[in-house]
């Protein structure tokens, strides 16, 4: 079926261990975008991207780092995992201003 | 940082009630959309408002857009427990990618 996969489901890191977060979308979207969702604050937006070779920062990027080499794949990079990371992420994608998004599952990411 | 809150943060109701969830900003936005998430699963598009005073239905659910762009609403007539889930309310700014999310109103119906 169409739509954004992210990998993996669930996951515990150690402080200080890092790791990747896959997102593949095969719907030919060109914009891209990582959220993060925490009790009580919402979606909370990490990184996007507007079309391949193009990333910026959004609200929280601190800790985080993306690259999108291609239209179809936008991966986020923990560099050094904190406790504070420990939250529900969430890839998504979309084709146009006024569209809205599709989401992925999500990830349940826990820092220990 | 616009700030989408949104009201109330928590709903619970029995089947056949009507509610209605708030979305507010200080800010004007040129599109808002409305989102519903259930447990282990991303947000789903409900709907995307673009004018001032817009009002949309789905089926049971009528949102409106504010006059002044700064607000919003959602409206659900005769709840059924499959509404159960989460509401988040995203707006956009013309010309600016991001999205920005309210806080969210967890809604449980109950038969």
């Amino acid at each position: 079926n169409a739509g954004v996969t992210q990998t993996p489901k669930f996951q515990v890191l150690k402080t200080g261990q890092s790791m990747t977060l896959q997102c593949a979308q095969d719907m030919n979207h060109e914009y891209m975008s990582w959220y993060r969702q925490d009790p009580g604050m919402g979606l909370r937006l990490i990184h996007y991207s507007v079309g391949a070779g193009i990333t910026d920062q959004g609200e929280v990027p601190n800790g985080y780092n993306v690259s999108r080499s291609t239209t179809e794949d936008f991966p986020l990079r923990l560099l050094s995992a904190a406790p504070s990371q420990t939250s529900v992420y969430f890839c998504a994608s979309r084709s146009g201003e006024y569209y809205g998004y599709t989401f992925g599952s999500g990830t349940r990411l826990t820092v220990v | 940082t616009q700030l989408l809150e949104q009201s109330p943060q928590f709903l619970s109701i029995q089947e056949g009630e009507n509610l209605t969830v708030y979305c507010n900003s200080s800010s004007v936005f040129s599109s808002l959309q409305w989102y519903r998430q259930e447990p282990g699963e991303g947000p789903v598009l409900l709907v995307t408002v673009v004018t001032g005073g817009e009002v949309k239905k789905l089926k049971r659910l009528t949102f409106q857009f504010g006059d002044a762009r700064k607000d919003s609403s959602l409206h659900i007539t005769a709840a059924q427990t499959g509404d159960t889930g989460l509401y988040l309310c995203a707006g956009r700014n013309t010309g600016f990618q991001k999205l920005v999310f309210g806080t969210g109103t967890r809604l449980l119906v109950s038969p």
